[in-house]
């Protein structure tokens, strides 16, 4: 099936450094979603991103669903322990009918305190 | 409060036997989702239902069956046919009003 192009695949930073991630598609998608997943735990719905050029925050992530309607990326600013995790682009295919969403493959992000 | 329930966290079962998977949602949901993650790989679908007695394979559903008798059950059953059962499962549902899912916490299997 099909996969969004998600990247970096891994990063270690600093504590306090900001953090950007980014997905790509060759559809078209009328949703973008963010999920974070911790150890051993299933994903948490992070960001959701319904219009094109959309920008939106929770707390010190920020999201945006790209103009083109093709890209979503994510950041997060000063980064702190907590936020080790892997973290999912997720989008909805504009010419679906199915509900199914189509996943990256996972930003894995570890933080050295 | 609503959510999502997986159960067990942990199933070991010897090669060869077939093993269920549970999962139950009082969120009112009427899509349900089953992925398999395996370490690099991310999430991979194996099977969803949109409504109640009526589902659909996902893109690796060899090996795999389930059933959809209830609005609140959606439960997996690994087969000994398939080949590598070893994973992490994952259930998920999803309200009619946008395409968020709510994800379970998962189920580790692990065939010896």
């Amino acid at each position: 099936g099909q996969q969004l192009n998600q990247s970096p695949q891994s990063m270690f930073i600093q504590e306090g450094e900001d953090v950007s991630m980014n997905c790509t598609s060759s559809s078209i998608f009328n949703t973008w979603l963010w999920y974070k997943q911790d150890p051993g735990e299933g994903p948490v719905l992070l960001i959701a991103l319904y219009k094109a050029g959309e920008l939106t925050s929770n707390g010190r992530l920020t999201a945006q669903f790209g103009i083109t309607r093709k890209d979503s990326f994510l950041n997060i600013s000063a980064s702190i322990p907590s936020d080790v995790g892997i973290y999912f682009c997720a989008g909805h295919k504009f010419s679906s009918n199915t509900g199914k969403l189509i996943f990256g493959q996972g930003t894995t992000l570890q933080v050295k305190p | 409060d609503g959510g999502i329930t997986q159960s067990p966290k942990y199933l070991f079962r010897k090669e060869g036997q077939n093993v269920t998977l549970s999962c139950e949602q009082n969120l009112n949901h009427d899509a349900m989702y089953w992925y398999r993650q395996d370490p690099g790989q991310g999430l991979r679908l194996i099977y969803y239902s949109q409504i109640v007695n009526d589902f659909q394979k996902g893109d690796i559903a060899e090996g795999y069956s389930v059933s959809r008798e209830k609005k609140e059950s959606f439960p997996l059953t690994v087969t000994s046919a398939q080949k590598n059962p070893t994973a992490f499962y994952l259930c998920a549902s999803r309200s009619g009003v946008d395409y968020g899912y709510t994800f379970g916490s998962g189920t580790r299997l692990t065939v010896v």
